[in-house]
């Protein structure tokens, strides 16, 4: 089944520790992405990834990290989390950035 | 801004009634599109109109795409209890010299039974 996964799907965790959010494709995408969901701002790209090795900031990037080594996976890493950092995050992946996006379950995260 | 604006922000209809929603955007697009989200779950893709179609149909939705107008709107017949979710518009177009998807901030539709 084709499909995009995070964990955890669940996360309350303090200012400053560290901690990675996993998302994996099973599709061969080349393009992968993160985006944050705050109500009323909708849908904000943090990082966006055209293929292993490419990545590049989206419009929210303070405050994360990403890294793509293999093409299947895109890591989400806030080296030092702050509560304004609380937010329901969603990977996704396509064939570009134009295409059909292929969205994960949503990871919630709660920074106190 | 590329970022589509959708309207209404809310819209509460009863089962068996049509629901429309509209999306306006500033610049030039590739194409738009249409997702779908259940309360706090991940997007799903309804449907993609390109910048040279006008109309496009898929089951119970129907979208249309008026690029002199820059907007679309996206109309669901006989709507059902299960249609009640966020739906978000998303144009496709160039920003800074890079291709990009930049979603609006959605309609919740709710439809009561």
């Amino acid at each position: 089944e084709a499909q995009v996964t995070q964990n955890p799907r669940y996360l309350i965790t303090v200012t400053g520790k560290k901690l990675t959010v996993t998302c994996s494709q099973n599709m061969n995408h080349e393009y992968m992405s993160w985006y944050r969901q705050d109500p009323g701002l909708g849908l904000r790209q943090i990082y966006y990834s055209m293929n292993v090795e490419v990545t590049d900031k989206g419009d929210v990037p303070e405050g994360y990290k990403v890294s793509r080594k293999e093409k299947r996976n895109f890591p989400l890493i806030l080296e030092s989390p702050s509560p304004n950092q609380t937010s329901l995050y969603f990977c996704a992946s396509s064939y570009g950035p134009w295409y059909e996006q292929y969205f994960g379950p949503g990871t919630r995260l709660t920074v106190t | 801004s590329q970022q589509g604006e959708e309207d209404p922000q809310a819209l509460s209809i009863q089962e068996g009634e049509n629901a429309t929603m509209n999306c306006s955007y500033k610049t030039s697009i590739n194409n738009l599109q249409w997702y779908r989200q259940n309360s706090g779950r991940g997007l799903v893709h309804l449907i993609l109109i390109r910048s040279n179609e006008r109309e496009k149909h898929s089951g119970r939705l129907r979208v249309t795409l008026d690029t002199s107008k820059k907007s679309s709107s996206l109309l669901i017949t006989a709507s059902r209890a299960a249609d009640t979710a966020s739906y978000f518009c998303a144009t496709a177009g160039t920003q800074g010299g890079s291709e990009k998807l930049v979603f609006g901030k959605g309609t919740k539709l709710t439809v009561n039974p």
